[in-house]
């Protein structure tokens, strides 16, 4: 079946330094992306989207980029801090009312 | 403006029975999904709610059922608890157009034991 996933598990960050979170997906009629954070004992918390019609969107400390020829989703967080340390989840949907999640990628900064 | 509200935070409930989940959405946004994140299947979708309708559901088997009531309010119930129903469950509402933001509750914690 079809599926959002990222490329890596884990990402281990200096403090200051900025982050890249990948995302591959799979569905080619996506048109829609979120990044979500969640962080221990909570439910996900909205970042930013981005459409398909667009390639880079910008919000406060965070970019995300979006490669429709790949298929490839990326979350840039700048200037990490240790208030970014979560888990973040990037969601797609292609006008059917539902979010299709990835796995997740734990970011942990160390100080 | 108040956030997506779920009730309760945490259940415990033993094998076999069944359990009402709810969801209160942010003012204005007439949908409501439903999703369950556990560590071994991530989240998945469950169903959709907009104006009292289902518009959309996942491939979860028929313990799991919905409604949305007239105030955009929406409630899940699960019949038949099994242990692999303990899961995180959440909400998210949003306006219900196509290709808008989502906005999630802190969730309800389900542990059947």
């Amino acid at each position: 079946g079809e599926s959002v996933g990222l490329h890596l598990p884990t990402l281990s960050v200096q403090e200051g330094d900025n982050s890249i979170i990948n995302c591959a997906y799979s569905n080619s009629a996506s048109d829609y992306f979120i990044w979500y954070k969640q962080e221990s004992g909570k439910g996900p918390q909205f970042i930013i989207d981005i459409r398909s019609n667009m390639d880079k969107r910008q919000g406060q400390r965070v970019t995300v980029l979006l490669n429709k020829t790949v298929k490839h989703l990326s979350l840039q967080i700048a200037a990490t801090q240790p208030g970014d340390s979560a888990v973040y989840f990037c969601a797609e949907n292609s006008n059917d009312y539902k979010l299709s999640f990835g796995a997740g990628t734990t970011v942990t900064v160390r100080a | 403006k108040a956030g997506v509200t779920q009730t309760p935070r945490y259940l415990i409930k033993t094998r076999g029975q069944q359990v009402t989940l709810s969801c209160s959405p942010i003012s204005g946004h007439r949908s409501v999904s439903w999703y369950q994140q556990t560590p071994g299947q991530g989240l998945q979708f469950l169903f959709e709610y907009f104006s009292e309708t289902q518009r959309n559901k996942g491939n979860f088997p028929g313990r799991f059922s919905g409604r949305q009531f007239s105030n955009s309010r929406s409630e899940m119930n699960v019949s038949t608890l099994e242990l692999g129903d303990s899961a995180l469950y959440l909400c998210a509402s949003s306006f219900g157009h196509f290709n808008t933001e989502a906005f999630f509750g802190q969730g309800t914690r389900l542990t059947v034991v």
